[in-house]
């Protein structure tokens, strides 16, 4: 079974101050994924990154920085939290092996910013 | 513009009634798939159908690429099939995206 894990679980942050949240993948997938989702949406993408040491943009990637130094970890940061940045995040991973493009997906991190 | 849209938002259904959700897109796709979430849970793959019909279960998917959509059929439900149902697309570069949702309540 693919196995993401993400950390925190849950963070209340400051405005202003610096987050980083984390994600780990044993499954070893090339791409990996940051979305965040908002009550009663769907998920928007942040960043992606499909090799080591290498991001890409998403759709909403103002106020996010990623970094991937691993195939293993992806983190998302927040250099100066927001209160608009208060919502759940996801990291994923992709596999593009056997199951040709299944998303495997993390437990989410709560954040939320004071 | 919203990539994908979802239609219903919501839906109650009385237990062992049949569900039919749809899905659509801007763009012609060949990387469709759908997923449940319960309420701050996190999401799992039910089906990943590029094209055609697949099913599992009691899950049937159906994708039309030429109409752009995709549809995902829950036969007999149940109480606890509640939850949020969503689909997602590749567009290019890998980017995938999802839409809002279908929010799902079976009552006993």
């Amino acid at each position: 079974e693919a196995a993401v894990t993400q950390s925190p679980r849950s963070k209340v942050a400051v405005t202003g101050g610096k987050v980083t949240l984390s994600c780990h993948q044993t499954n070893n997938h090339d791409y990996m994924y940051w979305y965040r989702q908002d009550t009663g949406h769907g998920l928007r993408l942040i960043h992606y990154s499909y090799v080591a040491d290498s991001t890409e943009k998403g759709d909403i990637p103002d106020g996010y920085k990623a970094s991937r130094p691993s195939q293993e970890n992806f983190s998302l940061i927040l250099e100066l939290a927001s209160l608009s940045q208060t919502a759940v995040y996801f990291c994923a991973s992709r596999d593009w092996g056997r199951n040709t493009g299944q998303l495997y997906f993390g437990e989410g991190s709560k954040l939320t910013v004071l | 513009e919203q990539q994908v849209q979802q239609s219903p938002a919501s839906l109650v259904l009385q237990e062992a009634e049949n569900a039919e959700l749809q899905c659509s897109f801007s763009i012609f796709t060949n990387q469709v798939q759908w997923f449940y979430q319960r309420p701050g849970g996190r999401l799992v793959s039910l089906l990943y159908n590029p094209s055609g019909t697949k099913q599992s279960g009691r899950l049937t998917s159906t994708t039309v690429i030429k109409e752009r959509r995709s549809s995902l059929h829950i036969s007999s439900s149940q109480i606890t099939d509640s939850g949020t149902y969503l689909c997602a697309m590749d567009l290019h570069n890998n980017r995938i995206f999802f839409g809002d949702g279908t929010q799902l309540v079976v009552k006993p």
